[in-house]
């Protein structure tokens, strides 16, 4: 399968804990999207990066999020000290720099009790 | 006041019926727009860009009308596989983020 992929697909957590999750793009594309969405919401931005730089965060990534895309590749989004609110889909997505159409992968679904 | 505003829905149509879902968006430097077609617990994936001079992909039309912020999908002789959730997305400038209506949920029935 050469779509983007994502670990895990699901993800349970108790409030406080921290998660990580991992995306790993299409391998030529140089730009990679997360996404959040809730249940009967489209999805929201959250960062992207354009190969190793994170060139934009969304103010709804408060400073328990951290995203790394350290070599340019594959991308790390790490919640801190989960909480109720933080359970959604996480949505990673990836495109050439600037062409339009963002190709998704199939979610990380965390539900924080 | 969301930048990309849906009705949700549901539209509930038998086959064979002609529907039609409206999109608003506010941010007048949009410069791309797409529809969006998402499946209960999957990702969206790209139906089809909108053009200004409007467009048409077989069954589906989309059109633009950018003095009014308007975006529309028209979907003739509906199939029980589209039933879905539509998402009018648009994006400022190519390359970066998309931002998405909160979806309107299309029900086909037999």
């Amino acid at each position: 399968d050469t779509g983007v992929s994502q670990d895990p697909r699901h993800k349970i957590t108790k409030r406080g804990q921290n998660v990580t999750f991992r995306c790993d793009p299409i391998s030529e594309h140089n730009r990679l999207y997360w996404y959040r969405q809730t249940l009967g919401q489209g999805p929201e931005f959250l960062t992207y990066f354009q190969n190793e730089a994170q060139l934009e965060k969304s103010r709804l990534l408060s400073d328990r999020f951290s995203a790394e895309r350290p070599k340019g590749s594959f991308s790390t989004l790490e919640i801190q000290r989960t909480e109720q609110g933080d359970s959604a889909m996480y949505l990673c997505a990836s495109s050439f720099w600037s062409y339009n159409e963002q190709f998704f992968g199939p979610g990380t679904r965390l539900t924080v009790l | 006041r969301k930048e990309v505003e849906q009705d949700p829905g549901p539209f509930n149509v038998p086959e064979g019926a002609t529907v039609a879902f409206n999109c608003t968006y506010s941010n007048s430097a949009s410069q791309s727009f797409f529809w969006y077609r998402q499946d209960c617990r999957k990702e969206p994936k790209l139906l089809m860009s909108v053009y200004s001079s409007g467009n048409e992909d077989g069954r589906f039309t989309a059109q633009l009308n950018r003095a009014s912020q308007y975006i529309s999908l028209l979907i003739r002789d509906s199939k029980l596989s589209d039933s879905a959730t539509y998402l009018c997305v648009v994006n400022v400038r190519a390359g970066n983020m998309l931002t998405f209506g909160g979806g309107t949920r299309l029900m086909v029935k037999p």
